[in-house]
């Protein structure tokens, strides 16, 4: 089936850094993948649309200049979280869909990112 | 604004019980519903989907989808404490391809 690999899987690091997740389809070619963020106890929330060749779509209130996204290939998108600090600490989750049938096909997650900012 | 609900749970049931799970959705013109499985710390693994009325079943698995009423349920039988997760449902609707998920349910299955 399809498999969506998510790296890294848990990141600590000191506020104002700049945290770089990548997300690739491993064995079928992804135009649109998305990024979702989930709080403790929370559902996800998706952040954005990343589509290849072209900008990504972002969700209303999510910074699009805090939240880097770069879709460089077809197997291939990154968040960037940059200049991150502890309010930014969260589980992020990529997912893309299948890659088989028609639009309405389920999407397949990454392992997803624990990001925690000191 | 579209959404998704769900009982937050937790349901508990003893092993070896039918668990059920419902969700109920807003936009009337939704085609597609998902149902996922996420332990937690971990993300979400799907478990089943469903696009057309009535039921579909999969193992232990059932999804239901009544679209007159803007609902779907996943029932669980023989459960057992490994379904112990919560489970999320899933929609696309109307005009897009993009997920609105619901709070999800959690499930406790007792041994």
């Amino acid at each position: 089936g399809a498999v969506v690999s998510q790296h890294p899987s848990w990141v600590i690091c000191k506020s104002g850094t700049s945290v770089k997740i990548e997300c690739r389809s491993l064995d079928f070619q992804a135009t649109t993948m998305f990024w979702y963020r989930q709080f403790p106890k929370q559902s996800l929330m998706l952040m954005a649309t990343s589509n290849e060749g072209s900008k990504a779509t972002y969700e209303q209130g999510v910074e699009k200049d805090k939240f880097l996204i770069n879709h460089a290939s077809l197997t291939l998108s990154t968040l960037t979280v940059t200049s991150a600090h502890p309010e930014d600490s969260s589980f992020y989750i990529c997912s893309a869909p299948s890659p088989e049938g028609p639009s309405n096909q389920p999407q397949h997650f990454g392992d997803g990112t624990r990001l925690s900012i000191l | 604004q579209k959404e998704v609900e769900q009982n937050s749970g937790p349901l508990s049931v003893p092993e070896g019980a039918i668990a059920s799970l419902n969700c109920t959705y807003s936009d009337r013109g939704s085609q597609s519903f998902f149902w996922y499985r996420q332990y937690s710390g971990k993300s979400p693994e799907l478990i089943m989907f469903i696009y057309s009325n009535g039921d579909k079943e999969d193992g232990r698995f059932t999804a239901q989808l009544n679209k007159a009423s803007q609902y779907v349920s996943l029932l669980i039988r023989d459960s057992q404490p490994s379904d112990s997760a919560t489970y999320l449902c899933a929609v696309y609707p109307s005009g897009t391809y993009k997920y609105i998920f619901g709070t999800g349910t959690r499930l406790k299955v007792l041994a």
